[in-house]
């Protein structure tokens, strides 16, 4: 059965550098996504992209954020300059386009650990 | 405004015993999706359940039940004759056909201890 993978499964960085965070989304999925969990609560929306741009975004989603679809199979995040807060695992979900199709795939996750 | 509710921060069961996790959700949409996927310790998220807001027919999947209510807008989850392995973090979601983009909104999720 087709999966959305992750990598790294983990990261430690320092604070203030730079991380890209990768996924490779179901091959023939259209719509993709980002969360995160920050340890011991909910997961939360970061964006949407779908047709290589960014379909939503929420709050967290700041300046720091950039996602990419460089490629026709990866989907990453970068998170430009860490902070401590940015402590979290994320996870890239994907699924297929159509109005029918409303369950997202979701990778294993990457948890960042930002000292 | 999309939101969804998990009351249950934390439930202890002993193995064998039933238990009902609530999820009770706010839309404004007519169209939308309710989900309960599984975070074992190991991190990752299992999907459980997808149920449409047309379909309020209860399921059942082995020890696994749902009870979709739209009245009070709420989607439980019952495991019956629980098990150590069922130890998890369980979370309740909300996809609203309206946003376009069907980002799920994740409830605060309940920890379920099964002891054995």
């Amino acid at each position: 059965e087709p999966e959305v993978t992750q990598t790294p499964s983990h990261q430690v960085t320092q604070m203030g550098q730079e991380v890209i965070l990768r996924c490779v989304p179901i091959s023939n999925h259209l719509y993709f996504y980002w969360y995160r969990q920050i340890l011991g609560q909910k997961v939360e929306f970061l964006v949407s992209f779908y047709n290589n741009e960014i379909s939503e975004k929420s709050e967290i989603f700041d300046d720091q954020f950039s996602v990419e679809r460089p490629d026709g199979s990866n989907f990453t995040l970068k998170i430009r300059s860490t902070k401590l807060e940015d402590s979290a695992m994320y996870f890239c979900a994907s699924r297929l386009e159509g109005l029918a199709e409303e369950t997202q795939y979701f990778g294993p996750g990457t948890r960042l650990l930002v000292l | 405004a999309q939101k969804v509710t998990q009351a249950q921060t934390e439930i202890s069961v002993v193995e064998k015993e039933d238990v009902t996790l609530d999820c009770v959700y706010e839309t404004r949409d007519t169209t939308y999706y309710l989900f309960w996927y599984k975070q074992p310790p190991s991190g990752e998220l299992v999907f459980l359940i997808r149920r449409n807001s047309f379909d309020e027919q209860n399921e059942i999947s082995g020890r696994y039940s749902w009870n979709f209510q739209k009245s009070t807008s709420s989607f439980n989850f019952t495991i019956t004759a629980s098990q150590v392995v069922d130890s998890a973090v369980y979370f309740c979601a909300l996809s609203e056909l309206g946003t376009g983009t069907y980002k799920y909104i994740f409830g605060t999720g309940t920890r379920l201890k099964v002891l054995a």
